[in-house]
């Protein structure tokens, strides 16, 4: 299996701009996770689906951040309009029941 | 809540030096304990695990016992080697909520030669 595929890897965008994330998760898994990481604040937990479905959204910062999984093996993540305090590098993982999460190489967004 | 506390970072140390990284948590009832790994530049690894009281978990010769007495999870390595420079996260995922795991703030490792 090809892991966790998050695009794209670098993402340079101008403040104001619509942002949107990709992440492909390991077949067969039935969790995937949204995490978002900086020097400050450390792993975020932003949202998390299972079977599709969004679970818990409570780590989603502003109504500016949507996120969307249409079916097993694709989700998005969506800033709108983004800021530069956006700026981080964000992960995807996938999960099975208590095997660990997998991560993706994550996406290093920086808004100027 | 539930949480992870872990030593505070940097920590360095030569090569073949002897580590550890202490992991303390919060919890109700029996969660299941992890050490994931990342690398510069990449996505956290899952190290090892252990699911219950007195379990150890080991991988590339890291190794980490389940501690129900002290809530505790130490990191441990014998010998550790220039490649092993990495953050190191300790997590848990609780008994009732297995799909959601809580991660630590995170160690950063330097082995120098």
């Amino acid at each position: 299996d090809a892991g966790v595929i998050q695009s794209p890897r670098h993402e340079v965008t101008e403040m104001g701009q619509e942002v949107t994330l990709r992440c492909k998760p390991i077949s067969g898994h039935d969790y995937l996770f949204w995490y978002r990481q900086t020097m400050m604040r450390g792993l975020e937990l932003l949202i998390y689906f299972n079977n599709n479905v969004p679970i818990d959204d409570s780590g989603m910062p502003e109504d500016r951040f949507s996120a969307k999984m249409p079916n097993a093996s694709f989700s998005t993540l969506k800033i709108q309009p983004s800021e530069p305090r956006d700026s981080a590098v964000y992960f995807c993982a996938s999960s099975v029941y208590w095997s660990g999460y997998t991560f993706g190489s994550g996406t290093r967004l920086t808004v100027v | 809540g539930n949480s992870v506390t872990q030593m505070e970072g940097p920590v360095t140390l030569s090569e073949e030096a002897f580590l550890t990284i202490n992991c303390t948590y919060t919890a109700t009832g029996y969660p299941s304990l992890f050490w994931y790994v990342q690398y510069p530049g990449e996505g956290l690894q899952l190290l090892l695990k252990a699911t219950k009281a007195d379990d150890k978990g080991s991988n590339k010769g890291f190794e980490a016992t389940y501690r129900k007495e002290t809530t505790s999870f130490h990191l441990e390595k014998g010998s550790v080697q220039v490649s092993d420079s990495a953050v190191y996260f300790c997590a848990l995922s609780e008994e009732t909520s297995y799909d959601k795991v809580i991660f630590g703030p995170g160690t950063s490792l330097s082995v120098i030669p």
